[in-house]
């Protein structure tokens, strides 16, 4: 059974780049018709889209957050990355990788890793 | 601002039927997939396409679309399926959108 669990630091300084792998198991990153996806959610608040990527790296990011993400992935490694910079308190959230299907006039998210807590602070 | 719009709210007695809805234009061209997110844990896709179930997902969870409305449908709603809902689907510039998110509390 697939799974996919986030990895990296609690804690990020503001102004500083926030940066968080996704590492996926029981399956490979490059199966075709699979996107791969990263979500968070502000604490006590709803999910946001961050981006997505496909294996063969063609990315898609959230206009409110563009200027500022960089997803990639290494099919090596059987892993995805995210990287947000110049972050502030406003992007503390818990940040989720899944697996997105995409198939004509459907989309979903699944499985989810567990999330992780990352806190902007000094 | 999202794209999906859910009610923050809904509340249903134990046992009755409970309808959360989302609504976007967006909806009009795609289905929504629904997730169930419970305090302190990761969200869980419970209803994708036209009324598709997870495996593990009781089949008191449904799913239907109307117009520009998306409906999760619970039938016989348990303590155990109080939680916060999300509706996702692709917004009209193809970027990926979830709801605002429905709190259901069972009484």
């Amino acid at each position: 059974q697939l799974q996919v669990q986030e990895s990296g630091p609690g804690l990020v300084k503001p102004s500083e780049t926030l940066s968080l792998t996704c590492t996926v198991s029981g399956g490979s990153i490059s199966s075709s018709g699979y996107y791969w996806g990263w979500i968070r959610q502000p604490p006590g608040k709803g999910l946001e889209w961050i981006g997505s990527i496909y294996y063969s790296g063609s990315t898609y990011y959230n206009p409110s957050l563009k200027s500022r993400v960089t997803i990639s992935v290494d099919t090596s490694k059987n892993q995805f990355s995210l990287r947000l910079s110049s972050v502030t308190a406003a992007d503390t959230a818990v940040y989720y990788c899944a697996r997105l299907r995409e198939v004509t006039g459907t989309t979903r998210f699944d499985p989810w890793g567990r999330g992780t807590l990352v806190t902007v602070s000094s | 601002s999202s794209e999906l719009t859910q009610d923050p709210a809904v509340s249903v007695a134990l046992g009755q039927t409970v309808r959360i809805t989302c609504q976007g234009d967006s909806l009009r061209s795609y289905y929504a997939s629904w997730y169930q997110q419970k305090p302190g844990q990761a969200p869980v896709l419970v209803i994708y396409g036209y009324n598709n179930r997870p495996s593990g997902i009781p089949d008191r969870f449904s799913g239907s679309s109307s117009g520009n409305t998306a409906s999760l449908t619970i039938t016989g709603a348990q303590a155990e399926d109080e939680a916060d809902y999300y509706c996702n689907s692709r917004d009209s510039s193809g970027n990926w959108v979830f709801g605002g998110g429905t709190k259901l509390t069972v009484l």
